[in-house]
């Protein structure tokens, strides 16, 4: 069965410095999607940055960033320079058949 | 803009009742998701649909049934709500037909928190 983990299920960062979120996940597939979707408090969850595994760069989207390491199974998140408006609860997701989301990372971002 | 509503932020109901979480997008989408999401557990797929008319289970469809009659609608039915039921409730949309939607991006609604009691 396939498996996203996420196993940090809090952190905290400092404004202006810079985090980076695990993400693990399991599969015998070759081509597959994955994502980070962003959910504020209260707010309706966002995509942060998509990878598509058959490509080897790793993408970017302005302070975000990943990295994405297809032989171990991994797809970390980076934010560089932590805003508050970063605080939310990140949800790392592998698409293979469905969407499988995992189980979560709550980051804080303290001024 | 995307745009997935969902007709209430908080419901509350009673063991045995029947409950209808109705989602609603405005971007002609062909694919429309019912998510779950519990703390500790992410967000578990309980039905989708990728046409009108057409549905296909998640992971955990048990105790649920979706109703998809109108491309911008999608229901989710709860034909006897029992308290293990409490939980946020999430409706997504995205491009794509059968099978090939899963790799564009989904498009969330705000969420429905239902508590049974």
């Amino acid at each position: 069965a396939q498996t996203v983990t996420q196993s940090q299920p809090e952190m905290s960062v400092q404004e202006a410095e810079t985090v980076t979120l695990s993400c693990t996940y399991d599969t015998s597939e070759n081509n597959y999607y994955l994502f980070w979707y962003k959910q504020p408090p209260s707010r309706q969850m966002i995509l942060v940055i998509r990878q598509e595994a058959y490509k080897q760069q790793n993408a970017t989207e302005n302070r975000f960033s990943v990295n994405f390491q297809k032989a171990a199974k991994s797809f970390s998140l980076k934010i560089s320079d932590s805003q508050l408006g970063d605080t939310a609860m990140y949800f790392c997701a592998f698409q293979g058949g469905k969407l499988i989301f995992g189980q979560g990372t709550e980051l804080s971002v303290k001024p | 803009d995307v745009k997935v509503t969902q007709s209430s932020r908080y419901l509350v109901k009673r063991t045995g009742e029947k409950v209808f979480l109705e989602c609603v997008q405005d971007m002609d989408h062909e694919n429309m998701f019912w998510y779950r999401q519990d703390p500790g557990l992410g967000l578990r797929l309980i039905y989708f649909s990728y046409d009108v008319k057409m549905k296909e289970k998640g992971d955990i469809p048990e105790g649920y049934s979706v109703s998809r009659e109108k491309k911008e609608r999608f229901s989710l039915i709860l034909e006897s709500a029992s308290t293990n039921q409490t939980s946020m409730y999430l409706c997504a949309s995205s491009l794509g037909g059968q099978g090939g939607g899963f790799s564009y991006e989904q498009y969330f609604g705000p969420g429905t928190r239902l508590t049974v009691t």
